[in-house]
Order: C-alpha cells, then sequence, then structure tokens
C-alpha cells in the first residue's frame, strides 16, 4: 500500500537559518510529488511539484526539493528562512494508477524565530 | 480573481442537524475534491468528483453526501453530522483530469459538532 511520511511534525528554527523538511514515500509505482504550505487560518497553497526531468525542483519564496528515486524521498530546503516562513508544510504525493488520489503526510510545522 | 470559495468558514451545530458546506470555484475546473484535516493525520479525501454528474468514494466518505450538478459548485453535505465529523474542511479543484495536476484549495471550513 502507497503511503507518504514526513518524519518530523515540528522544526523551530531561527531567522536565516537554513530548513530541511523530509518526505519519504512508499509505492512500487511511479509517482508525481507536490509540497504544500497551509499558513494560519488558510487553505492550502502550492510550494513545488516533481513531474518528471530534473530531480532538483525549485517553487515559490525561495524553496526547493530534491527528488530522489533510489530512496524514495522528496526532502524540502530553504538555505535561509523567514519569520513569514512560519506556517505547516505538507508533502502530498500522487500515484500514477490513481489518477485522482492525492495523499498527503501528516504535516511539519515549523516555527521560526528571531 | 482565481480561487476556490466555501461557506461558511465557521460553524458551530449539534449532533443529526443536517447541514451544507457549499463550494465553488471560478476556474472551469472539472475535477473537485473535498478533504478533512485532523491534528496528526494530514488531509484525507471524503470524495470527489471528475466532472457533471460524476463523483465517487475517497478514503472517509462514511457519513458524507455530495452532488456534483453544475460544474462550478460541488457541496459537502452532512445529512446527520456527528461529533466525529469535528474538523477542518477543504475543497480543492484542478484542471483537467490526471494524477500530475496540483490542487488549489479554499481557505476552509472549520466545523464543531456538540
Amino acid at each position: 500500500a502507497q503511503s507518504v511520511t514526513q518524519l518530523d511534525s515540528q522544526v523551530p528554527v531561527f531567522e536565516e537559518a537554513p530548513v530541511e523538511l523530509r518526505c519519504n514515500y512508499s509505492s512500487s509505482v511511479s509517482v508525481y510529488l507536490f509540497w504544500y504550505v497551509q499558513y494560519p487560518n488558510q487553505g492550502l497553497q502550492l510550494l513545488l511539484k516533481y513531474l518528471s526531468g530534473s530531480t532538483l525542483v525549485k517553487g515559490i519564496n525561495g524553496f526547493e526539493a530534491e527528488f530522489n528515486k533510489s530512496q524514495t524521498s522528496f526532502h524540502l530546503r530553504k538555505p535561509s528562512v523567514h519569520i513569514s516562513d512560519t506556517a505547516e508544510y505538507f508533502c502530498a504525493v500522487s500515484f500514477l494508477y490513481n489518477d485522482y488520489k492525492l495523499s498527503f503526510g501528516a504535516g511539519t510545522t515549523v516555527t521560526v524565530r528571531a | 480573481e482565481a480561487q476556490v470559495t466555501q461557506n461558511p468558514r465557521y460553524l458551530i451545530t449539534v449532533t443529526g442537524k443536517k447541514l451544507t458546506v457549499t463550494c465553488s470555484q471560478n476556474m472551469n475546473h472539472e475535477y473537485m475534491s473535498w478533504y478533512r484535516q485532523d491534528p496528526g493525520l494530514g488531509l484525507r479525501q471524503i470524495y470527489y468528483s471528475m466532472n457533471v454528474e460524476v463523483t465517487d468514494k475517497g478514503d472517509v466518505p462514511e457519513g458524507y453526501k455530495v452532488s456534483r450538478k453544475e460544474k462550478r459548485n460541488f457541496p459537502l453535505i452532512l445529512e446527520s453530522p456527528s461529533p466525529n465529523q469535528t474538523s477542518l474542511y477543504f475543497c480543492a479543484s484542478s484542471l483537467g483530469q490526471g494524477a500530475n495536476q496540483p490542487q488549489h484549495f479554499g481557505d476552509g471550513t472549520r466545523l464543531s459538532i456538540l
């Protein structure tokens, strides 16, 4: 069965420090990969997506993620965070045999402190 | 402005009192979906619709109904709400069909069933 695991539920980080949010998935079929961000009292907003091609994907707000097929991972990074990056981040995976199902991880709450 | 609009944003009600959460999108998207978000569980899909008059169950459909009579609208109906349906609900839509389409989310509806 397919699943999505975000390895950290809470990540506190100081302003201007780097951050990495880890996401692993289990699947024997090809996947599409997404990271979404949820700011307080808002819906989810797409940060970036991997569909094919280069394994390093750049998204909005300075975020990037790297797809590693052998390790079935899709970790999200930002080299220098801002206070405004405080939010919950969700990794999501779409499995090619089930076009309409987007499976989400449990989420990682990032808290940026001055 | 392209958006997914949910109403109401907040609702407190009592067990057994039928309620409807409306969802409307102005992007002419074919695919629409409902999710519920619970702490530590991420988002779980309730129902989805590939087009008008076409709906199907997601992972947690029990206790919910949907309809898709018009392309832009996809209401979520709780015929007899129970306390275990207290949650944050999101409607989403995407263009076309396929696992590679990112989804656009509404701002959420927080339901409390007493």
